[in-house]
């Protein structure tokens, strides 16, 4: 089975450039995570998909972040302008349902210079 | 509001002995528990959830985990640590709603030989 696809898997920017990250989830699975984890810090839930709906996004900075999920399959992850502190790992996880396991992906490493 | 806390910043066990990762959580109405693991160098991986039913909860690679609703914890536990083991735990909970998920700070796990 395949699992949870990102890329890219390493970014570096400036600030104040803009970023887009991919994710494709495992096939059928209806909900759709971004977590934000910083160094040493555990992951954030940034925004949940169900299908191609928002179910929470109230921890996404919505002044500089914004997320899809056309046709309820593969999502991307944008910020614009960038900050130092968006510094981190964006993983992309993926599930059947809202109380199921999650499956992640292997993350991007973003550094804001 | 609902968090989840993981008092430990680390903790060190010899291999053969047995483990306990500590976790304590808030939620409004009846939570759903997750354990994840982090290996260096690798995605998180699901070990154990728990919904409802019998309050000990067994997992991958041997692990299982308790929950206590008087206490609100829900410790990972294992009756023999391997130095295979060794890595960053996480404790998460998502609330009976579904539209909120929170990862604790993570438990850092030394097996040493």
């Amino acid at each position: 089975e395949a699992g949870v696809a990102q890329s890219p898997r390493y970014k570096i920017i400036e600030k104040r450039q803009s970023v887009a990250f991919w994710c494709n989830p495992i096939s059928g699975h209806a909900t759709l995570y971004w977590y934000q984890q910083i160094l040493g810090q555990g992951p954030k839930l940034l925004i949940q998909f169900q299908n191609n709906g928002v179910v929470d996004d109230s921890q996404l900075p919505k002044d500089r972040f914004s997320a899809e999920r056309l046709k309820g399959v593969d999502s991307t992850l944008k910020i614009q302008p960038a900050k130092l502190e968006d510094s981190a790992v964006y993983l992309c996880a993926s599930s059947l349902d809202p109380s199921g396991k999650q499956f992640f992906g292997p993350g991007t490493r973003l550094t804001v210079l | 509001a609902q968090s989840v806390a993981q008092p430990e910043d680390q903790v060190n066990v010899a291999e053969g002995n047995p483990l306990t990762v500590k976790c304590t959580y808030s939620v409004s109405g009846n939570p759903y528990l997750f354990w994840y693991v982090q290996y260096p160098n690798r995605g998180l991986q699901f070990l154990l959830k728990y919904i409802t039913g019998d309050n000990l909860v067994k997992g991958s690679y041997g692990f299982e985990a308790e929950f206590n609703k008087s206490q609100t914890s829900f410790h990972l536990k294992k009756p023999s640590a391997l130095v295979s083991d060794s890595a960053l735990y996480f404790c998460a909970v998502r609330g009976y709603n579904f539209n909120k998920f929170y990862f604790g700070s993570g438990t850092k796990l030394n097996v040493k030989p």
